[in-house]
C-alpha cells in the first residue's frame, strides 16, 4: 500500500500571510502520463470534505486561485498564497493512482 | 445540482450487519464511479470501497463489507456484516474515484455492545 505522510501536523497560520504545507508517498504518484495521481481535499469544521486539487496541481472547479498545487514523484506541496479565515480546516492530500486508495493523516490550518 | 444524501447508519452491536445507502440526483448515476469513504471520530479519512465496472475495498473491509449499486433507483449501497468497534465512523459516499467533487453529508454508524 501506498502510505502518504504529511507536514506539519498544525499549521498557525495569520490571514494575508502565505502558507504551505507538504505530502509525501511512500512511491512515485507519476504515471506514464505524465500526470501525478494526487488529490488535496479541505474539509471545514463540521462539513465534508471538498476537492481542491487534483491530477497534483490543477484546481477543482470553483476554488479561488489563491490554492495552488505542485510537485512531482513523491512529493508535493499545497500552497495558499494569502490565507483567510474560512481557509480554517483539516488539508487532506489522498493518492489514487491505485487501489487501496490512501490518504494522508491531514494537516489542521487554523488562525493565530 | 448534484446531491448524494446517506442513511441507514445506527447504533449496532459488533458481529451484527447494517446496511448503508446513498441516494444520488443531479447527474447520470450509471455512468460514474462512485465511493465510500469513512471518518473515525476525531480521526481522518479512510477509503473504504468504490465500484464502477468493477469492485475495489480497502483491506480493513474486504469479506466483510460489499459495495452495489442499483443504477435504476440511483442508489449506492454499502452492505456492512461482521461489524467492528474500529467500523464506528461518519461514512460518506462520493462520486468518482478519483477528483470527488461530490460528497454527502455522511451518516454515522456506531458499533458498541
Amino acid at each position: 500500500d501506498i502510505v502518504m505522510t504529511q507536514s506539519p501536523l498544525s499549521l498557525p497560520v495569520t490571514p494575508g500571510e502565505p502558507a504551505s504545507m507538504s505530502c509525501r508517498s511512500s512511491q512515485s504518484l507519476l504515471h506514464s502520463n505524465g500526470h501525478n495521481y494526487v488529490d488535496w481535499y479541505l474539509q471545514k469544521p463540521g462539513q465534508s470534505p471538498q476537492l481542491l486539487i487534483y491530477l497534483g496541481s490543477t484546481r477543482a472547479s470553483g476554488v479561488p486561485d489563491r490554492f495552488s498545487g505542485s510537485g512531482s514523484g513523491t512529493d508535493f506541496s499545497l500552497r495558499i498564497s494569502r490565507v483567510e479565515a474560512e481557509d480554517v480546516g483539516v488539508y487532506y492530500c489522498m493518492q489514487v493512482l491505485q487501489t487501496p486508495l490512501t490518504f494522508g493523516g491531514g494537516t489542521k490550518v487554523e488562525i493565530k | 445540482e448534484v446531491q448524494l444524501v446517506e442513511s441507514g447508519g445506527r447504533w449496532v452491536q459488533p458481529g451484527r450487519s447494517l446496511r448503508l445507502s446513498c441516494a444520488a440526483s443531479g447527474f447520470i448515476f450509471g455512468n460514474y464511479v462512485m465511493s465510500w469513504i469513512r471518518q473515525a471520530p476525531g480521526k481522518g479519512l479512510e477509503w473504504v470501497a468504490s465500484i464502477g465496472g468493477s469492485t475495489y475495498y480497502a483491506d480493513s473491509v474486504k469479506g466483510r463489507f460489499t459495495i452495489s449499486r442499483d443504477n435504476s433507483k440511483n442508489t449506492l449501497y454499502l452492505q456492512m456484516t461482521s461489524v467492528r468497534d474500529e467500523d464506528t465512523a461518519v461514512y460518506y459516499c462520493a462520486k468518482d474515484m478519483q477528483q470527488m467533487a461530490y460528497w454527502g453529508r455522511g451518516t454515522l454508524v456506531t458499533v458498541s455492545s
